[in-house]
C-alpha cells in the first residue's frame, strides 16, 4: 500500500514568518508531486508541482524535494492571515497511472 | 463554462437509494478525475477517463460505484444502493491532460447518506 503521511497540525505560524510544511512517502520510485491548499469548506487548488531533486520556487512558495530521503516540503515565506489552510501533498507513484495518492493533510494557522 | 461545474452541490439520502453525481468539465479538457474526500481525511482517487481510451477504474470501492463519461464531455458518478460509509464529499476535477490532475478541481457534491 503506497502511502503519504503528514503531519496533521495545527501548525501556528505567526505573520510574516516561514511556514513549513513537511511530507513523506512510503515508495522510493515515484514521479511527481503535488501541494495543493484547500480551505475551509472548499475544494482543493493546485499551488506547486516538483518533479525533480531540489528546490522550486514560485513567489512566495518554495517546494523542496529528497528523493533519496522520500520526503517533500513546502515553505511559505511571510506567511499572511489569507494562507491559513489545510495544505495538502499529494504523490504520483511509478506504475500508478494517472491517479495520485494523497496525504490527509497539515492544517496551517497563520497568527496575527 | 468558466471552472469544473458539479451537482449538485449537496445530497442527503437514504440508505439502500440511488445517486447520480454530476461533473461538467472544463471544455477542452480530455482529462477528468473523480476523488472521494471523507471528512478530516485526503482525498480518496476513484477514477480517471483520459479522451476516448478506456478509463482506470482501480480506486472504484466497490461494484456499487459505476462511472460514465461520453467522448470529452459530462461525466456521472452513480453510487447503487448507498451506504453510511458512502457519506463524503465527491470532487471531480478535469485537465488538459493525464499525469495526475494538474487541473481545476470543481465544488463537489457533499453526499450524506442517513
Amino acid at each position: 500500500q503506497k502511502e503519504v503521511e503528514q503531519n496533521s497540525g495545527p501548525l501556528s505560524v505567526p505573520e510574516g514568518a516561514i511556514a513549513s510544511l513537511n511530507c513523506t512517502y512510503s515508495d522510493r520510485v515515484s514521479q511527481s508531486f503535488f501541494w495543493y491548499r484547500q480551505y475551509s469548506g472548499k475544494s482543493p487548488e493546485l499551488i506547486m508541482s516538483i518533479y525533480s531533486n531540489g528546490d522550486k520556487e514560485d513567489g512566495r512558495f518554495t517546494a523542496q524535494l529528497n528523493k533519496a530521503s522520500q520526503y517533500v516540503s513546502l515553505l511559505i515565506r511571510d506567511s499572511q492571515p489569507s494562507d491559513s489552510a489545510t495544505y495538502l501533498c499529494a504523490v504520483g507513484f511509478t506504475g500508478g497511472g494517472n491517479k495520485l495518492t494523497f496525504g490527509t493533510g497539515t492544517q496551517l494557522k497563520v497568527e496575527l | 463554462g468558466a471552472g469544473v461545474s458539479q451537482s449538485p452541490s449537496n445530497k442527503v439520502t437514504e440508505k439502500g437509494k440511488d445517486v447520480e453525481l454530476r461533473c461538467d468539465p472544463i471544455s477542452g479538457h480530455t482529462a477528468l478525475y473523480w476523488y472521494r474526500q471523507r471528512l478530516g481525511q485526503g482525498l480518496e482517487f476513484l477514477i480517471y477517463f483520459q479522451g476516448n481510451s478506456a478509463p482506470d477504474k482501480s480506486g472504484l470501492p466497490s461494484d456499487r460505484f459505476s462511472a460514465e463519461r461520453t467522448g470529452e464531455s459530462v461525466s456521472t458518478l452513480t453510487i447503487q444502493r448507498t451506504q453510511q460509509e458512502d457519506s463524503a464529499v465527491y470532487l471531480c476535477a478535469s485537465s488538459l491532460g493525464g499525469g495526475g490532475v494538474k487541473g481545476f478541481f470543481g465544488q463537489g457534491t457533499r453526499l450524506t447518506v442517513v
